[in-house]
C-alpha cells in the first residue's frame, strides 16, 4: 500500500492563480481531510469528506473548494491564490466506522507570491 | 467550542531524562484520544489511539494514560534520546461527528 499520497510536494504560485492539490489513498478509507499548518497555529481543518459525494467545511474553508467523486481521491482547489494561503497542506484519511488511526500524506508546501 | 490544550508548550531535556506532557480535552462527547509524533519537515505519525477510561498504552519507551472522566491524558517518555526530539500532538475525537480537534502540541528537544 502506498498509503496517502500528495502531489505536488512544492509549488510556487502568483497571486490570483488557481491550482489543484492532489490527494489519493489506497486504504479504502471513507473519511478524508485537508489541513493547513502554519507556525504557531497547529493543524487547522480546511474541508473534510465522510464518503464519496459528501463534503463539508472545516474551520478555515474560505478560498478553497473540494470534491469527492471517488473514495480514493480528494483534491483541494485554490480558486484565486492569495499570499495568506502560503502554508504547508496535509491530506489525511481514516476509517469512518470504529476506532482508527488517521494517516497523513507527506504534505505540499505552497508559496504564494 | 471544544478546546484541546497541551502543556508544556516546549520542553528541553538531557539525553537519558524521563519526561511527560499533558493533553487536556472536554470530558463530554468523548469518542477517542489520539497521540501523534511530528518530526520537522515530515508528516504526523500515529503513536496511540485510546478509548477507554484508565487505558494505558505503551510503545517502546513511550507510554500514555487516559482519564476520560476528568478529561486528560499523559504521554511519558522514559530515558529520552535525541531521536525523540519532535512535536507531540494530541487530538480529541468527538463522539457526535467524529471530527478530530487538535492541540497545538508539545515541542520536545533532547540534548545529547
Amino acid at each position: 500500500n502506498a498509503g496517502v499520497t500528495q502531489t505536488p510536494k512544492f509549488q510556487v504560485l502568483k497571486t490570483g492563480q488557481s491550482m489543484t492539490l492532489q490527494c489519493a489513498q489506497d486504504m479504502n478509507h471513507e473519511y478524508m481531510s485537508w489541513y493547513r499548518q502554519d507556525p504557531g497555529m497547529g493543524l487547522r481543518l480546511i474541508h473534510y469528506s465522510v464518503g464519496a459525494g459528501i463534503t463539508d467545511q472545516g474551520e478555515v474553508p474560505n478560498g478553497y473548494n473540494v470534491s469527492r467523486s471517488t473514495t480514493e481521491d480528494f483534491p483541494l482547489r485554490l480558486l484565486s491564490a492569495a499570499p495568506s494561503q502560503t502554508s504547508v497542506y496535509f491530506c489525511a484519511s481514516r476509517r469512518r466506522t470504529g476506532v482508527g488511526t488517521q494517516y497523513f500524506g507527506p504534505g505540499t508546501r505552497l508559496l504564494v507570491l | 467550542i471544544l478546546n484541546v490544550e497541551q502543556s508544556p508548550q516546549s520542553l528541553h531535556v538531557q539525553e537519558g531524562d524521563s519526561t511527560n506532557f499533558t493533553c487536556s480535552f472536554p470530558s463530554s462527547n468523548f469518542y477517542a484520544l489520539h497521540w501523534y509524533r511530528w518530526e520537522t519537515a515530515k508528516s504526523p505519525e500515529a503513536l496511540f489511539v485510546m478509548t477507554l477510561n484508565g487505558d494505558e498504552k505503551k510503545k517502546g519507551r513511550i507510554s500514555a494514560t487516559l482519564n476520560t472522566k476528568e478529561g486528560y491524558s499523559y504521554l511519558y517518555i522514559k530515558g529520552s534520546q535525541p531521536e525523540d526530539s519532535a512535536t507531540y500532538l494530541c487530538a480529541f475525537e468527538a463522539g457526535n461527528n467524529r471530527k478530530l480537534i487538535w492541540g497545538l502540541g508539545t515541542s520536545l528537544a533532547v540534548n545529547p
